[in-house]
């Protein structure tokens, strides 16, 4: 079955450690998009990525960085630098410009 | 940032009533407009993309209605069911349409 990975669901990190989410999907959608939740808040994009080797900073991108160096393949990193990480993260992907997103099943990431 | 407004935060129905919210985006430069289903637990998931401007779109009880020109989008349910517990999220799209910018969401509680 076509989907999208997310893994690990639950992670656990000291502070200023870099951690880095994993997102697979074999939908051969070109596009991929991260997004954070918190508590009582809506999705809010950290990062975007139309096609392979290129991205784009979303509307929180501070803090994290991505790469797409596969069609399949869009790592998110939280790095020390990202002063709340905690939180709910779900990668998506879809296949063009108005179809519609379709998502992984989130990581949460708990940073002490 | 797209200013993206959902109205109620939160609304309780019974079972049976019809209900309906909104959805309020920026009309310059749009593009499309998405809802999503979230139930707790699971990842959100589609309903409907709309592109033109007085676009109606339904899916069993679920219908949605779009006015590009004032910049606000309305989602219906008729004779709300449990299984209809959910937060509906709206994304508008401008430019380009790659970057999906989420409203806060409506959260649905249906009593049997």
């Amino acid at each position: 079955d076509g989907g999208i990975t997310q893994s690990p669901k639950y992670l656990f990190r000291k502070e200023g450690q870099n951690v880095t989410l994993s997102c697979e999907q074999n939908l051969n959608h070109d596009a991929m998009y991260w997004y954070r939740q918190d508590p009582g808040q809506g999705l809010r994009l950290i990062y975007y990525s139309q096609i392979v080797n290129d991205f784009q900073k979303g509307d929180i991108a501070e803090g994290y960085s991505v790469s797409r160096e596969k069609k399949e393949s869009f790592p998110l990193t939280v790095t020390s630098a990202q002063k709340n990480p905690t939180a709910f993260y779900l990668c998506a992907s879809r296949f063009a410009t108005n179809s519609p997103l379709h998502f992984g099943n989130g990581t949460r990431l708990t940073v002490t | 940032i797209l200013n993206v407004e959902q109205s109620p935060q939160s609304l309780h129905v019974q079972e049976g009533d019809s209900t309906n919210f909104t959805c309020s985006f920026p009309s310059s430069n749009f593009y499309a407009l998405h809802w999503y289903r979230w139930e707790t637990a699971k990842s959100p998931e589609a309903l409907f993309v709309m592109t033109l401007n007085g676009d109606e779109k339904k899916k069993g009880r679920i219908s949605a209605t779009l006015n590009t020109k004032e910049g606000y989008s309305y989602l219906y349910i008729k004779g709300s069911q449990p299984e209809d517990s959910a937060t509906y999220l709206c994304a508008p799209t401008n430019n380009a349409g790659n970057m999906l910018t989420f409203g806060g969401g409506t959260r649905l509680m249906v009593k049997p």
